[in-house]
């Protein structure tokens, strides 16, 4: 069975831009995830999504924003970008959310100049 | 709110040595909790989780952990680690909605 695949896995972008990460689940997972990880700040939780509803989210702004298709995939988006940003963003997918056992994917390491 | 503590930023152990990492959590309920192993410039991957039962859990490549409730821990063990052990490992503890909260992470460094 494939893993949580994240694309793309690098990326750099300007100040004031913004960027679209996408995260495909593990087949038949229903439940998608999303951390932030910074030497500074460490994992973070950014939200979460299950059949396509976000069911919880973290303390980060509105530039922060996500969505979750039909087949489980989910696109998060940060708009008006700022260096802060600068992290290795992850997707984590789970069967069923009562389960909580969560499989990562490998991340999007984001670079904000 | 919930919260995990790992007291340990970064621990040096030679090949073969036993190594425990240390957890420590705050959290109102029956806690669900985690280790994660991170190598660089990978997600991080599951070695062991308890939900409730029996407090030793065993996990992946050879690891062990206890639950604690007396003492709010989940430490992490592994009796003797190899080279290949080298990484960051992070405790969590996830909530009834799944929302996963991670310790600082621990670095660990295996010498030879």
């Amino acid at each position: 069975k494939a893993g949580v695949t994240q694309t793309p896995r690098y990326l750099i972008k300007t100040r004031g831009q913004q960027v679209t990460l996408s995260c495909s689940p593990i087949s038949g997972h229903r439940s998608v995830s999303w951390y932030q990880q910074t030497p500074g700040q460490g994992l973070q939780f950014l939200f979460e999504y299950f059949s396509e509803t976000q069911r919880n989210k973290g303390n980060f702004p509105g530039r922060f924003s996500g969505r979750q298709f039909s087949n489980s995939r989910s696109e998060m988006n940060v708009s008006t970008l700022e260096l802060g940003d600068s992290a290795l963003y992850l997707c984590a997918s789970s069967f069923e959310r009562e389960f909580n056992e969560q499989f990562f994917g490998p991340g999007t390491r984001l670079t904000v100049l | 709110a919930q919260s995990v503590t790992q007291p340990d930023i970064h621990i040096t152990v030679s090949e073969g040595a036993s190594l425990e990492l240390r957890c420590n959590y705050s959290y109102g309920a029956t806690p669900y909790l985690f280790w994660y192993v991170q190598s660089p410039g990978q997600g991080l991957q599951l070695l062991l989780k308890y939900f409730s039962g029996d407090t030793l859990v065993q996990g992946i490549k050879g690891f062990e952990a206890e639950f604690k409730r007396s003492q709010s821990s989940f430490n992490l063990r592994k009796p003797s680690v190899h080279w290949s052990d080298a990484a960051e490992y992070f405790c969590a503890v996830s909530d009834s909605w799944g929302k996963l909260q991670f310790g600082a992470g621990t670095q660990v460094v295996v010498t030879p």
